[in-house]
């Protein structure tokens, strides 16, 4: 089945720096998707991309969906400690009701 | 606006007994999805269904899970029998329109199973 690695696993990081996590895939995606999620919660969507070579920005977040449509990166400018969590992409196809996780990028920031 | 409600937000049960979860969708949203997330993992998605129809259950497990959502209430997931190997986070998700990456995800249920 389709599988998403997401890399890295975690990060430490220092209050300020940017931060920058991908998504690689085996196969094609026709949308990404980069979700949040805060210890006991459920995810938060945080940016949604459809076209490939889309390049996407939500406030000190921007993301990127890949040429190939097999891969997608986010970036966080200026962190902030609140910005701490786990950080998921997803991807799906048209038509599909299943959504693909990757395993997450938990982001840990000292103040 | 309420958001998507779950409960219970944490469940104990020993094996063998059953688990069930709750979901309320938000308001005008009748179509739910439940994931499940074990430790260090991302979401794997379970079911589908839209008022009293499952659209696919491809991603549950044949023996023991059922989910419903009826024309009145909550929708359920229940776990008949319930093993070690449950325990996990149960998150569902709404939608208005079945348009998956614009549904809204609940604050999940976590089950343990001693």
């Amino acid at each position: 089945g389709q599988q998403l690695n997401q890399s890295p696993q975690s990060m430490f990081i220092q209050e300020g720096e940017d931060v920058s996590m991908n998504c690689t895939s085996s196969s094609i995606f026709n949308t990404w998707l980069w979700y949040k999620q805060d210890p006991g919660e459920g995810p938060v969507l945080l940016i949604a991309l459809y076209k490939a070579g889309e390049l996407t920005s939500n406030g000190r977040l921007t993301a990127q969906f890949g040429i190939t449509r097999k891969d997608s990166f986010l970036n966080i400018s200026a962190s902030i400690p609140s910005d701490v969590g786990i950080y998921f992409c997803a991807g799906l196809n048209t038509g599909g009701f299943k959504t693909i996780f990757g395993a997450g990028t938990r982001l840990f920031v000292k103040a | 606006n309420a958001g998507v409600m779950q409960n219970p937000r944490h469940l104990v049960r020993r094996r063998g007994q059953e688990a069930r979860l709750r979901c309320s969708p938000m308001k005008g949203h009748s179509h739910v999805y439940w994931y499940r997330q074990l430790p260090e993992e991302g979401l794997k998605f379970m079911v589908y269904l839209q008022k009293e129809n499952i659209i696919d259950e491809s991603g549950m497990p044949k023996e023991r899970f059922s989910a419903e959502f009826p024309k009145e209430g909550p929708s359920i997931l229940r776990i008949q029998q319930v093993v070690r190997g449950d325990s996990a986070a149960y998150f569902c998700a709404s939608s208005r329109s079945g348009s998956l990456e614009t549904q809204y995800f609940g604050p999940g249920t976590r089950l343990l199973v001693l």
